[in-house]
């Protein structure tokens, strides 16, 4: 039984460039949630996407923006990359929008440089 | 608004002493309450959790967490540890919002190291 893959596992990009990150959720889940971990920091939360629509958003710039399509995958796109992006963004799924049964996934580590 | 601090960035034990993480919660409501650990370069994995049944909360690898309101406090703990255990920890708190979940609000994290 696949758990939550993300791909890709690391990225280098420069300041400015724009970057596409993405998630397959776990099989029998339709939630993806996006997070976002800093070094030596706790995870936050960047959105959350059901139904193939934003359901919920954090504290993130517009820079930040998803989509999830018809078979529940996400992707988390990043537009004029800052240096402060660099970190571990990391991919949860569950089932029905619902957050105590989320399966993570390894995480992109992402470097601006 | 919802926190969490976690008390220690860096926690160190002997092998097969007992380990205890603390986590103190601010939330209006009553909360969900979760710990996660995270192996180096590896995702979050769910230890337990606590969504408002028995506050004695028992989860894998013989970790326990006891939800206390008056103290606001959901301290994660195992009475002997493997160096298997080594690891960051991570305790997080949610509420319920209309049908769903609201997003997890994760505390900075505690290092646990484990010494021979």
């Amino acid at each position: 039984d696949a758990g939550v893959t993300q791909s890709p596992t690391h990225l280098i990009k420069t300041r400015g460039q724009q970057v596409t990150l993405r998630c397959s959720p776990k099989s029998g889940h339709d939630t993806v949630s996006w997070y976002q971990q800093a070094l030596g920091q706790g995870p936050q939360f960047i959105f959350q996407y059901y139904e193939e629509e934003e359901r919920q958003r954090g504290n993130f710039p517009d820079r930040f923006s998803g989509h999830q399509f018809p078979n529940y995958s996400s992707e988390l796109n990043v537009n004029a990359l800052w240096l402060g992006d660099s970190a571990l963004y990391l991919c949860a799924s569950s089932w029905r929008a619902q957050n105590y049964g989320y399966t993570f996934g390894s995480g992109t580590r992402l470097t601006v440089v | 608004a919802q926190s969490v601090t976690q008390l220690g960035s860096h926690v160190s034990v002997s092998e097969g002493a007992l380990v205890l993480l603390r986590c103190n919660y601010s939330s209006s409501v009553p909360p969900y309450l979760f710990w996660y650990v995270q192996y180096p370069n590896q995702g979050l994995q769910l230890l337990l959790k606590y969504t408002s049944a028995a506050t004695l909360v028992k989860g894998i690898n013989g970790f326990e967490a006891e939800f206390k309101k008056s103290e606001t406090s959901f301290h994660l703990t195992k009475p002997s540890a493997h160096m298997s255990d080594a690891a960051e920890y991570f305790c997080a708190v949610s509420t319920p919002r209309g049908g769903s979940q609201g997003n997890l609000i994760f505390g900075k994290g505690t290092k646990l190291s484990v010494k021979p």
